[in-house]
């Protein structure tokens, strides 16, 4: 069955580099794109980034310049890294996989990792 | 950015059918996707492209709309569906709502 699980660190220092991993069972990399989504506690989510099945890469316009997603499709692996990190940075990080391509993008989040609580605190 | 405006909370008796409202700032065509989300999990995919129910979920819930305002309907309300509705849409990016809080009485 399809399933992603998030892993990095809970607490990261003011100015510093977040790097988070996804690991991914039950689909290609090469035939579903991975977006990363995070959500604040008691807000909406925010859609941060996404790693096309094709290897092409597409950011959220507000983070672009202090975020990086790459992968490892002989791991099954999705990676985000995202410098200068501030507490309002502070919520839960989920990878999630994207809608299929067949039949037109549609651009919707069908499964979702449980997520890993973030906390930019020094 | 196209900004998606939900109404913060509602409360509902069980047996009772509720409509959920989603605005968005732009037309985004039939593009709005509605997710169910219980405290302490993650989001659960219910309603796609405005009116098609996902895999997996009771046919109580619904959805519909289109351009700027949709509505996600839950008839009747059981007492499990007490959670945060969030829309989602994908025809200019990718944006969520604020989320409205559904309690029951």
């Amino acid at each position: 069955q399809v399933q992603l699980k998030e892993s990095g660190p809970g607490l990261v220092q003011p100015s510093e580099t977040l790097s988070l991993t996804c690991t991914v069972s039950g689909f290609s990399l090469t035939s579903y794109s991975v977006s990363w989504v995070r959500q604040p506690s008691g807000k909406g989510p925010e859609w941060m980034g996404r790693m096309w099945y094709d290897g092409d890469t597409a950011y959220n316009s507000a983070l672009k310049s202090r975020l990086s997603i790459s992968r490892d499709t002989s791991k099954n692996q999705v990676f985000l890294k995202m410098n200068s990190l501030q507490t309002d940075d502070t919520g839960t990080y989920y990878c999630t996989r994207d809608s299929p391509r067949y039949g037109g993008y549609i651009g919707y989040f069908d499964y979702w990792g449980q997520g890993v609580m973030v906390t930019v605190s020094s | 950015d196209t900004v998606l405006t939900q109404s913060p909370a509602l409360a509902v008796s069980p047996g009772e059918r509720v409509s959920i409202s989603c605005r968005a700032s732009e037309g985004v065509n039939s593009y709005m996707h509605w997710y169910q989300q219980k405290p302490g999990q993650q989001p659960k995919l219910l309603i796609y492209k405005a009116s098609n129910l996902a895999s997996g979920v009771p046919a109580r819930f619904s959805g519909s709309g289109s351009g700027t305002d949709f509505t996600l309907t839950i008839d009747p309300v059981e007492a499990d569906d007490t959670a945060t509705y969030f829309c989602q849409q994908s025809w200019n990016d990718w944006t969520f709502g604020g989320g409205t809080k559904l309690e029951l009485k």
